[in-house]
């Protein structure tokens, strides 16, 4: 079955602890992303990549880290978490092409105390 | 700066109805908008994708529509159902840096038995 799967689905962590999301595609799609949406403001992306080793900023990537070492993979990393990165995240992969659907993971609730 | 708007906020309607979902987008200079369902605590479903060039999709009881010049799109559910009960969100894939798919804040429908 073709899905965008991400772990863990639930996250309670302290300010500070590093942690990491992981996010795995099984479509061998190139482009990857991630997003947070928070209530009131909708889904933003925070960061994305076109293919392997190649990642980029979206709009929110303050306090993020990606890497992007297996087409796979896409780990969003918060090396040092703060109570404002409390949000539900998503990840999300397409074919590169520009009339390709996107295809988004079940989300992950962190919340940061 | 491209922005996505879905006016109302919420709608509630009798099962059987009809239901029409609003999309407004500021630049028309799209690649593609694409509409999805999210139900509360999960991930989001891809419902239907219209590529720029498209004036309309359909699938089964659903059809969504494209004006571009207008900067609208429109959802249609037929015969609507208490399983449609959901948030409904479009996003627009832009031509900027990224490639990225600006979203709308999301209609969330209640159907009523």
């Amino acid at each position: 079955e073709a899905q965008v799967t991400q772990n863990p689905r639930y996250l309670i962590t302290v300010t500070g602890k590093k942690l990491t999301v992981t996010c795995s595609q099984n479509m061998n799609h190139e482009y990857m992303s991630w997003y947070r949406q928070d209530p009131g403001l909708g889904l933003r992306q925070i960061y994305y990549s076109m293919n392997v080793e190649v990642t980029d900023k979206g709009d929110v990537p303050e306090g993020y880290k990606v890497s992007r070492k297996e087409k796979r993979n896409f780990p969003l990393i918060l090396e040092s978490p703060s109570p404002n990165q409390t949000s539900l995240y998503f990840c999300a992969s397409r074919i590169q092409g520009l009339n390709t659907e996107a295809f988004f993971g079940q989300g992950t609730r962190l919340t940061v105390v | 700066k491209q922005e996505v708007t879905q006016i109302p906020a919420a709608l509630s309607v009798p099962e059987g109805e009809n239901l029409v979902l609003n999309c407004s987008f500021t630049d028309s200079a799209i690649y593609n908008l694409q509409w999805f369902r999210q139900d509360p605590g999960k991930g989001l479903t891809s419902l239907l994708l219209i590529q720029s060039s498209q004036r309309e999709q359909t699938s089964g009881r659903l059809n969504a529509s494209l004006d571009k010049s207008s900067g609208r799109s429109t959802l249609y559910i037929a015969a609507s159902q208490p399983g449609d009960s959901a948030t409904y969100l479009c996003a627009a894939l832009v031509k900027a840096a990224g490639n990225k798919l600006t979203f709308g804040g999301g209609t969330r429908v209640l159907v009523k038995p």
